[in-house]
């Protein structure tokens, strides 16, 4: 079974241009949630999607955004990139059944100069 | 809110010994589930193993085993027979067992240097 995967793996942006970065779970997963991971800040929650919905936000302003689409695919956008939001952008997938265990994709280096 | 302490920045073991690495949380519930992920240099994180906190018997995968302690929220990871491939990033991470929100909160992290 495939695992999951993230596009681009790699992106340079400039300050103020927004970015999209793609997630596609793992065969059967209907919960993406995203995490942002700096040297500073550790690993931190963006928000979570089930079934097309945004079920859960963590504490990041409006510019963070995302969307599930009906195949479970899950977009993030960044608006208004700043030099702090470079970071390591991570996806993980999860059944929601048991412990609910997440599995991570291999990330977004995001660069903002 | 809950909060996860790794107070070891970093750790070192020598290949085909045992380490353990520590891990303390913090949370108000009963009902939760705690895990242990590794980040190699790769960057891909993977799940090593998890604990549901309902469950007095410490998990078991492997090389790899936890120290459960309810009372004293405390939940560490041992490594037997160290080998190479673990050197990496551990990072350990609570979630609510009940409720909506499947969001992981994660320790700081400990790096691991095995060496040969």
């Amino acid at each position: 079974k495939a695992g999951v995967t993230q596009t681009p793996r790699y992106l340079i942006k400039t300050r103020g241009q927004q970015v999209t970065l793609s997630c596609s779970p793992i065969s059967g997963h209907r919960s993406v949630s995203w995490y942002q991971q700096t040297p500073g800040q550790g690993l931190q929650f963006l928000f979570e999607y089930f079934s097309e919905t945004q079920r859960n936000k963590g504490n990041f302003p409006g510019r963070f955004s995302g969307r599930q689409f009906s195949n479970s695919r899950s977009e993030m956008n960044v608006s208004t990139l700043e030099l702090g939001d470079s970071a390591l952008y991570l996806c993980a997938s999860g059944r929601q059944t048991g412990a609910y265990e997440q599995y991570f994709g291999p990330g977004t280096r995001l660069t903002v100069t | 809110a809950q909060t996860v302490t790794q107070s070891q920045p970093e750790m070192s073991v020598q290949e085909a010994e045992t380490v353990t690495l520590s891990c303390t949380y913090d949370t108000s519930e009963s009902d939760y589930y705690l895990f242990w992920y590794k980040q190699p240099p790769s960057r891909q994180m993977i799940l090593v193993i998890r604990q549901e906190a309902y469950k007095q018997q410490n998990a078991t995968e492997n090389r790899f085993s936890v120290n459960f302690q309810k009372a004293a929220k405390s939940f560490s990871l041992k490594i037997s027979d160290s080998q190479l491939g673990d050197a990496a990033m551990y990072f350990c991470a609570y979630r609510r067992g009940s409720g909506s929100n499947y969001k992981l909160t994660f320790g700081k992290g400990t790096l691991l240097t095995v060496n040969p």
